[in-house]
């Protein structure tokens, strides 16, 4: 059974930092993209990067370009998003999702989410 | 960007009876090289994560329920439950996924029962 778990999430200040991360199993972690997409409060859903399989592409929304970077460690089945110079614009629930394959961008397992607030 | 735009924003129908979501793209997601439309429907009820129904505009995820269908090519796209069941009350969600990103959400049509 495909199983996501995100954590890394919780309060912080404008400005600040946050590392979030997503572990993985029930599927060979390595062989798929993996997916950040986030959701403010009452909202839709926003897209936020991608990470192919071999980490040879990476993508990013604008919003977040140059603040925001995603790796992964296919030895621990682990996906992570480092998040700097948060911004109130940044509160939201982060979900890690997988994609359907290496190259195909729609998302067939999503995990539930973790809550990321910033506030000062 | 590619703009996805759903209609209508909310829509209350009777238990049994026919629900239809539309979804249009600001440009087509079909891509030509494979004839496949790069377009995603998603259920989302409170309080969960969003949970993939269908993809290449058509296919239904394995162990989704067969009243759920996905239909349209190009830039134009139809999500239909043809029986609607108290389970189902939810927001729903079109996604593109043409390359290249940003791969973008429609803005939800939140169904409820009449």
């Amino acid at each position: 059974e495909v199983q996501l778990v995100e954590s890394g999430g919780g309060l912080v200040k404008p400005g600040g930092s946050l590392r979030l991360s997503c572990a993985a199993s029930g599927f060979t972690f390595s062989h798929y993209s993996m997916n950040w997409v986030r959701q403010a409060p009452g909202k839709g859903l926003q897209w936020v990067s991608s990470i192919i399989s071999s980490s040879e592409y990476i993508y990013y929304a604008d919003s977040v370009k140059g603040r925001f970077t995603i790796s992964r460690d296919d030895a621990k089945n682990s996906l992570y998003l480092q998040m700097n110079s948060l911004r109130a614009e940044d509160s939201a629930v982060y979900y890690c999702a997988r994609a359907g394959s290496s190259w195909e961008y729609y998302f067939d397992y999503w995990g539930p989410g973790t809550l990321v607030t910033v506030s000062s | 960007d590619i703009v996805m735009t759903q209609s209508p924003d909310s829509l209350a129908v009777s238990l049994g009876e026919r629900a239809t979501i539309n979804c249009k793209s600001s440009q087509s997601v079909l891509y030509s090289t494979n004839s496949k439309n790069y377009l995603a429907w998603y259920q989302q009820k409170p309080g969960q994560p969003p949970k993939l129904l269908i993809y290449w505009a058509s296919t239904r995820k394995a162990g989704v329920p067969d009243r759920f269908s996905g239909s349209g090519s190009g830039t134009d796209f139809t999500l239909t439950i043809s029986s609607l069941q108290a389970e189902d009350v939810a927001v729903y969600y079109c996604q593109h996924y043409y390359s290249p990103p940003p791969w973008t959400f429609g803005q939800g049509t939140k169904v409820e029962i009449k």
